[in-house]
């Protein structure tokens, strides 16, 4: 099984245009993280939920809300995408922050 | 500002040939030090752990260094094989008020050819 899964693996959308990435953890973990990798392979934090409640949020537009309908998943909602926003998204689960995260296989985002 | 810096950017060996990969940090205060590994196209898998008490740790053919006080780690590959051709990034994990901030370094791209 799987231990954090996101879907879809691919997503092509057009700009402008608000699109989900959901994630799901069955590791019983307390914190889930989002993370953009950019093409230059760089990965930066966007999101650390914990017991639904927002951690980090680093400076992330407020067009992208990280949504918690319980402990076992966070998932990725993105308003008005536009061209930059063209990344692998991967999602991430730790038993509690500082911990151990384990990442999903990513999500490819290509916005057109 | 914390930050990680990696090098080399990328590494090419021969299959069965050991290298070393360097991450200097200065990221304060200073939590923990990771070592994980992307394949392409694969989420980050976490190789080692090390805690500021912490100078040596091994993972099989992977072995992790910390120098505290230098603020230096490397990841030492035995006998490398082609399956390690991979990213490999340093993520230094700093105490905040909420609990941790993770600084990531931008990654090693090592490949390993027959």
């Amino acid at each position: 099984d799987t231990a954090v899964s996101q879907t879809p693996k691919y997503l092509v959308t057009q700009m402008g245009n608000d699109k989900s990435i959901k994630c799901e953890q069955n590791l019983g973990h307390d914190t889930m993280y989002w993370y953009k990798q950019d093409s230059k392979k760089f990965l930066k934090i966007m999101f650390s939920y914990n017991n639904k409640e927002l951690i980090i949020n680093e400076t992330v537009p407020n067009r992208f809300s990280p949504k918690s309908p319980d402990k076992a998943h966070l998932n990725l909602h993105i308003n008005s995408l536009e061209l930059g926003d063209s990344a692998v998204y991967f999602c991430a689960s730790s038993q509690d922050r500082g911990r151990r995260a384990f990442f999903g296989q990513g999500t490819r985002l290509t916005v057109v | 500002k914390n930050q990680v810096e990696q090098s080399p950017q990328s590494l090419i060996i021969l299959e069965g040939k050991n290298c070393t990969l360097q991450c200097n940090y200065t990221v304060s205060p200073f939590s923990n030090l990771r070592w994980y590994k992307q394949d392409t196209g694969r989420g980050p898998v976490s190789l080692t752990i090390m805690t500021f008490s912490e100078n040596t740790k091994s993972n099989g053919r992977y072995t992790a260094t910390l120098d505290a006080d230098t603020k230096q780690s490397s990841l030492h590959i035995t006998a490398s094989q082609l399956s390690d051709s991979a990213s490999y990034i340093c993520v230094v994990s700093a105490l905040v008020n909420s609990g941790y901030a993770l600084n990531f370094g931008k990654g090693t791209s090592l490949l390993v050819t027959p």
